[in-house]
């Protein structure tokens, strides 16, 4: 079967660091993704993994470990805006572009 | 270039009746994919369409049906609309060997 799991809700400090984490049991791999998505508004696409490792973009980084059907985002020098839902979808081989989501990880960021 | 584009919305129907939602892809990309989002069950793949034909579809009842056209902008019609319908509609659209797919504002629906 497929299944995404993420925390529900975390609350982090400005200028913190905070790891959204996200597991997966998907039938068959072809990347995993991280979005971003304002209340109201579109997901916005933060970054793709397909291989083991960290992938660093300015403030965001994420990692997969395809072993542990395992990834993280991590957001470094927290800002308010930061504060939003984070999805995390998985692409299944064979799926051309069909994304399975999580049911995402809503971050509020505090002074 | 100019991001994807979801007309109307913001839509209100009532039970029964039928819907079309548009959208137009990024300039170039010729795969459309179709999500509904709602609160209890997130975002909920509908189907992806490529150069006219669906290519995947996820575990929607008949009522929701698609079709793309040969400008790759894309169609989406829910017919006998139910209260459970209520969600926002979003697409989204990837270029030939991207994996990165690109969302749209959406459409919301309100069913009464």
């Amino acid at each position: 079967g497929q299944n995404i799991d993420q925390p529900t809700e975390m609350t982090a400090t400005e200028g913190a660091i905070v790891q959204i984490n996200c597991t997966y049991q998907t039938s068959g791999f072809n990347g995993l993704f991280w979005y971003q998505q304002h209340a109201g508004e579109a997901p916005t696409f933060l970054s793709y993994n397909v291989l083991d490792g960290l992938e660093e973009k300015g403030r965001f980084s994420s990692f997969l470990s395809r072993s542990k059907g395992y990834s993280y985002l991590l957001l470094k020098e927290l800002q308010m805006k930061d504060s939003a839902s984070y999805l995390c979808a998985v692409k299944e081989s064979g799926g051309y572009n069909k994304l399975i989501f999580g049911a995402g990880t809503r971050l509020a960021v505090h002074p | 270039k100019a991001g994807v584009t979801q007309t109307p919305r913001y839509l209100i129907k009532t039970r029964g009746q039928q819907v079309t939602l548009s959208c137009s892809p990024i300039s170039g990309h010729r795969s459309v994919s179709w999500y509904q989002q709602t609160p209890g069950q997130g975002l909920q793949f509908l189907f992806e369409y490529f150069s006219e034909t669906q290519r995947n579809k996820g575990n929607f009842p008949g009522r929701f049906s698609g079709r793309q056209f040969s400008n790759s902008r894309s169609e989406m019609n829910v017919s006998t609309l139910e209260l459970g319908d209520s969600a926002l509609y979003l697409c989204a659209s990837s270029g030939t060997g991207q994996e990165t797919q690109y969302f749209g504002p959406g459409t919301r629906l309100l069913v009464l």
